[in-house]
């Protein structure tokens, strides 16, 4: 099994451009999430999704759009980047249930300038 | 709303010495408590959880922590660390039944252990 794997592993971008970056998983899991990791402030939710066609707002949405068209990818837009949207992007997927943990992809290191 | 606090952006420990990660938390109801750790580059790894029951958890590398509720703590620790222990550690809570279902994460403790 590969896990949950993202693409790609480093970009660079100018203001204003758009970009998708694509996650998938092979553990069939109904729950995947989106979260950004910025130095000394842990990991923020983005984005999540609880199964196939359902999306739902996390912590810092604004500026990030999310689809889930088929169960095993989710995928995080950004229609117009800005930098303040340079940083580490996780995907991360679980079971169904509250206390089942997240499996986390290796990342995406996005650069906006 | 939860929460959680790791006091300490770096703890640092000479190998073979036991080490403690710290982590409080806030939340409403009885938490599930999770940690994870992270090595340069890659994404996180699942540690151990509390959910219930025993106090004291065991889990992966020989990592262990113990869920305090009065204190609403719930620290990392290992009883001899070991220079590849050096990483990034995370501690993050669910709070059960409020239709949250992702996790919150703390700001992150960098370990180093020294040889």
């Amino acid at each position: 099994n590969a896990g949950v794997t993202q693409t790609p592993k480093f970009r660079v971008l100018k203001t204003g451009q758009s970009m998708t970056l694509l996650c998938a998983q092979d553990m069939n899991h109904e729950y995947m999430y989106w979260y950004r990791q910025d130095p000394g402030m842990g990991l923020r939710l983005i984005h999540y999704s609880v199964g196939e066609g359902t999306t739902a707002k996390g912590e810092v949405p604004d500026g990030y759009n999310v689809s889930r068209l088929k169960k095993q990818n989710f995928l995080l837009g950004l229609e117009s980047a800005a930098p303040s949207q340079t940083s580490v992007y996780f995907c991360a997927s679980s079971e169904p249930g509250q206390y089942y943990e997240q499996y986390f992809g290796p990342g995406t290191r996005l650069t906006v300038t | 709303a939860q929460s959680v606090a790791q006091p300490e952006d770096q703890v640092n420990v000479a190998e073979g010495n036991p080490l403690t990660v710290k982590c409080t938390y806030s939340v409403s109801g009885n938490p599930y408590l999770f940690w994870y750790v992270q090595y340069p580059n890659r994404g996180l790894q699942f540690l151990l959880k509390y959910i219930t029951g025993d106090n004291l958890v065991k889990g992966s590398y020989g990592f262990e922590a113990e869920f305090n509720k009065s204190q609403t703590s719930f620290h990392l620790k290992k009883p001899s660390a070991l220079v590849s222990d050096s990483a990034l550690y995370f501690c993050a809570v669910r709070a059960p039944n409020t239709g949250r279902r992702a996790l919150t994460f703390g700001s992150g403790t960098r370990l180093q252990v020294q040889p």
